[in-house]
């Protein structure tokens, strides 16, 4: 079935430092794919999208590019903030594995971000 | 912005005791998701809900589990005889029928379930 593997967390980072978040999956035909994220106490909510291959979405300084070739969809930022603390997944959908219209997530990857 | 809202935040319950957690999808949605995380794990789908049935389940959703919406606006998740290993955060979403999937759900901020 279909899957997603991120970074295991947490990752820790300093104000104003680069951010990758790796994220590859593993899906039958076209998924589309996301980056949700969960900020303390809140639910998920979706930071950013890409429906096809190439595709670049981005949200909030975030950037993330569907990448076919890599089956990749790493999230990236130039500078975080100490408000970007939160967790963060990646999801596909239109896949197999969260149903015929469900998403299939990765574990999540908490990210510490200190001023 | 219209929210998903989730009832209670955590509960706790005792083993082989039943459970009955609650959500308020956005009003004009028509598609309803449960997820549940085991802490430390991913979230993983539960079932998938339209038309006051259930239109997918994952081999997660066993017997022990049922879904329905009472009164056409509550969206309930029941788990008959919990067991310890039904610890987790469960997370309703919901979906309006003319948005594409790819377009993203709205999801509650999610139940916190303890069995002990």
């Amino acid at each position: 079935g279909d899957s997603v593997t991120q970074m295991e967390g947490p990752v820790t980072l300093s104000e104003e430092a680069f951010l990758t978040i790796n994220c590859t999956y593993t899906a039958t035909g076209y998924p589309s794919l996301f980056w949700y994220v969960q900020y303390p106490g809140e639910g998920l909510q979706l930071l950013l999208k890409a429906t096809k291959a190439d595709d670049k979405g981005s949200n909030k300084g975030f950037e993330a590019t569907y990448r076919k070739e890599t089956t990749s969809f790493h999230l990236e930022k130039g500078s975080v903030q100490v408000s970007d603390s939160a967790v963060y997944f990646c999801a596909l959908s239109g896949g197999s594995g969260g149903g015929a219209d469900g998403l299939t997530f990765g574990k999540g990857t908490h990210l510490i971000i200190q001023p | 912005e219209p929210e998903v809202t989730q009832t209670p935040s955590h509960q706790v319950t005792q083993m082989g005791q039943e459970v009955i957690l609650r959500c308020v999808p956005i009003s004009n949605h028509l598609y309803f998701y449960w997820y549940r995380q085991i802490l430390g794990q991913k979230v993983e789908f539960l079932v998938s809900f339209y038309n006051n049935e259930i239109s997918e389940k994952s081999e997660i959703f066993d017997d022990q589990f049922s879904v329905e919406r009472p009164d056409g606006s509550n969206f309930t998740l029941k788990i008959r005889s919990t067991k310890l290993e039904d610890s987790a955060m469960y997370f309703c979403a919901s979906i309006h029928p003319a948005t594409p999937p790819a377009y993203g759900y709205t999801f509650g901020s999610g139940t916190r379930l303890t069995v002990v």
